[in-house]
């Protein structure tokens, strides 16, 4: 079984503050997507990320790919009320047409 | 990103009943779309992969009789709980996966909130 492990799992920050999320692995994936999902609401794709070590930025988001593709991470930049989420990440293995979904991770952002 | 709609938003129904949720994929087509599961403050639980013209591939644990899964045509798929109970409540949300030159990404729909009285 692929497990995906995010951490941490919970995280209750004040606005302005920097916080970095967590997606680990032992298995390879040819792609990774972020989600963030809001209560009562379905996931939202954030990015894809394909090749190992790759970097994208979304406004105050930067998502990471580890170099082996076997890791990723987001970091948010002076966060929000707006962030405030589930955040998902979701691997790719290219031979199954199924994503393996993370733990989750809830961030809560104050004011 | 590309849009997915889901029907209906929210059901309550009697026990021994059953409900039908349509997944639409609005400005893309899809031969493979998804129907999870998810519990209060869960990540998603995957219960089956809907095909479009062939059947559905269920997750371990998912009662095929129970949930009824159509794929007939390239933007719909329909998830029926059959015989509705109690536990049965939950949100479910379809995803349709949009296949790329090098790589597929997948769009939820927004979700059902099915509650069996």
């Amino acid at each position: 079984t692929q497990l995906l492990e995010q951490s941490p799992q919970f995280l209750s920050i004040q606005e302005g503050e920097n916080l970095t999320v967590y997606c680990n692995s032992s298995s390879v994936f040819s792609s990774l997507q972020w989600y963030r999902q809001e209560p009562g609401e379905g996931p939202v794709l954030l990015v894809t990320v394909v090749t190992g070590g790759e970097v994208k930025k979304l406004k105050r988001l930067t998502f990471q790919f580890g170099d082996a593709r076997k890791d990723s991470s987001l970091h948010i930049t002076a966060a929000q009320p707006g962030d405030t989420g589930l955040y998902l990440c979701a691997g790719d293995t290219g031979t199954a047409s199924k994503l393996t979904f993370g733990t989750g991770t809830r961030l809560q952002v104050t004011l | 990103g590309a849009v997915v709609s889901q029907h209906p938003s929210r059901v309550i129904c009697k026990s021994g009943t059953s409900v039908k949720i349509e997944c639409r994929s609005l400005d893309f087509q899809a031969t493979t779309m998804f129907w999870y599961r998810q519990f209060p403050k869960k990540s998603l639980m995957l219960m089956a992969t809907s095909n479009e013209g062939s059947k559905a591939t269920y997750e371990q644990g998912v009662e095929k009789d129970k949930f009824l899964i159509n794929h007939a045509s390239l933007t719909l798929s329909t998830l029926t709980v059959t015989s509705a109970h109690p536990e049965d409540s939950s949100f479910y949300i379809c995803s349709a996966r949009r296949t790329g030159e090098y790589y597929n990404e997948q769009f939820f729909g927004p979700g059902t909130r099915l509650t069996v009285l």
